[in-house]
């Protein structure tokens, strides 16, 4: 198993570029969650999807934060445009929504720089 | 609202001595109870978990948990720590129905370990 797979893993850009973060589930799971983790607010979750469909959106920052699910085995989380202040590790997790443990597994996480 | 609370930011302990890493928690009804840990650049990876039964959780690399109900507590715990255990250590907690099925993670937890 791949476990969940993130791309890319870092990212360095210029403030109001468009960045675009991707994520692979592991096989199998049906939610999806994206996360920020900064040192000043810890770990945030941003947005989860279950069953390709956008349940909770609360946690996304603003209207230049968006995410999509195309299909169960990807989903990108979009900034556009970018500021330094977005700069923060994203995480994605996948589990199986309804499963007693409901247990999420993290991907590497993509560092986020923007200058 | 369900919240998770991790009192120290920080927590340093000499190699070979007990470690503890606190947790509290308020969920309704009973709790599903998690501590992730997460290695510099790495994901964060589920290092035990209390769903039922026995109140004494053991988990991975020879950490254990207690689940006590009436103090709503679960704090980690390793009789004697290793140097490679310094990480972050986030404590998590669900519910069991509705929107408190998603985990909440608490603020995380710095270990370091001193050789």
């Amino acid at each position: 198993d791949a476990g969940v797979i993130q791309s890319p893993r870092h990212e360095v850009t210029e403030m109001g570029q468009e960045v675009t973060l991707r994520c692979k589930p592991i096989s199998g799971h049906n939610s999806l969650f994206w996360y920020r983790q900064t040192m000043m607010r810890g770990l945030e979750l941003l947005i989860y999807f279950n069953n390709n469909v956008p349940i909770d959106d609360s946690g996304m920052p603003e209207d230049r934060f968006s995410a999509k699910m195309p299909n169960a085995s990807f989903s990108t989380l979009k900034i556009q445009p970018s500021e330094p202040r977005d700069s923060a590790v994203y995480f994605c997790a996948s589990n199986v929504a309804g499963s007693s443990y409901n247990e999420q597994f993290f991907g590497p996480g993509t560092r986020l720089t923007v200058l | 609202a369900q919240s998770v609370a991790q009192p120290e930011d920080q927590v340093n302990v000499a190699e070979g001595n007990p470690l503890t890493v606190k947790c509290t928690y308020s969920v309704s009804g009973n709790p599903y109870l998690f501590w992730y840990v997460q290695y510099p650049n790495r994901g964060l990876q589920v290092l035990l978990k209390y769903i039922t039964g026995d109140n004494l959780v053991k988990g991975s690399y020879g950490f254990e948990a207690e689940f006590n109900k009436s103090q709503t507590s679960f704090h980690l715990k390793k009789p004697s720590a290793l140097v490679s255990d310094s990480a972050l250590y986030f404590c998590a907690v669900r519910g069991i129905s509705g929107s408190a099925r998603q985990l909440t993670f608490g603020s995380g937890t710095q270990l370091t370990v001193l050789p």
